[in-house]
């Protein structure tokens, strides 16, 4: 298996811009979630799926960031507008037990 | 939800020697305690993980040990290494049912 693949790898937009954060679990892994990582508050859980389905989307930040899981291969995180502030390292992760987390490479996202 | 301390945020040792790092949770419903590995610009790492029916597990030159009345658990690596340098994040499972919420992480330096 190819692990947890994320696209793009590296994302530069100006503050406004929709940013679309793409990911593929691993197959077979019926969990998934995204995370953000900064310096200032580390790896936080914003959402997660279990079997396609949004079971705790607490830590979403606002309203301008949404998320999907159309199908057992794919899942998206989008921002609509983007800010500075959302500038981070945004990872998805897949698991069959929920527990025990496959990382994908992650998308670093930069907000000019 | 859970919250996961971690310390220290640097440590700094001499190549050869031990290295501990500890981490507390506040959720006694929590069963499960892995440690991840992070090189820069490189995606989180399993690198051992320990289950709540269990004080003590090793691999190789790591161990983590749990105290589930304590609500504390520590990373030990030992025979330091170059390679050995990285940031280092503790994280506990909430009961199962939220995903994983991880420590601040631990920078570890290991000097030559």
């Amino acid at each position: 298996d190819a692990g947890v693949i994320q696209s793009p790898r590296h994302e530069v937009t100006e503050m406004g811009q929709e940013v679309t954060l793409r990911c593929k679990p691993i197959s077979g892994h019926n969990s998934l979630f995204w995370y953000r990582q900064t310096m200032m508050r580390g790896l936080e859980l914003l959402i997660y799926f279990n079997n396609n389905v949004p079971i705790d989307d607490s830590g979403m930040p606002e309203d301008r960031f949404s998320a999907k899981m159309p199908n057992a291969s794919f899942s998206t995180l989008k921002i609509q507008p983007s800010e500075p502030r959302d500038s981070a390292v945004y990872f998805c992760a897949s698991t069959e037990d929920r527990n025990v987390l496959t990382f994908g490479a992650g998308s670093r996202l930069t907000v000019l | 939800g859970e919250n996961v301390e971690q310390h220290p945020s640097t440590l700094s040792v001499q190549e050869g020697d031990s290295a501990v790092i500890k981490c507390t949770y506040s959720d006694s419903a929590s069963n499960y305690f892995p440690w991840y590995k992070q090189e820069l610009g490189k995606r989180p790492q399993l690198i051992i993980d320990i289950r709540s029916n269990v004080g003590e597990k090793k691999d190789q030159r790591i161990a983590v040990t749990l105290n589930k009345t304590a609500k504390h658990f520590s990373l030990h690596i030992t025979e330091t290494q170059p390679e050995d340098s990285a940031v280092y994040f503790c994280a506990a499972n909430g009961g199962g049912a939220d995903g994983l919420t991880f420590g601040k992480g631990t920078h570890l330096i290991i000097q030559p």
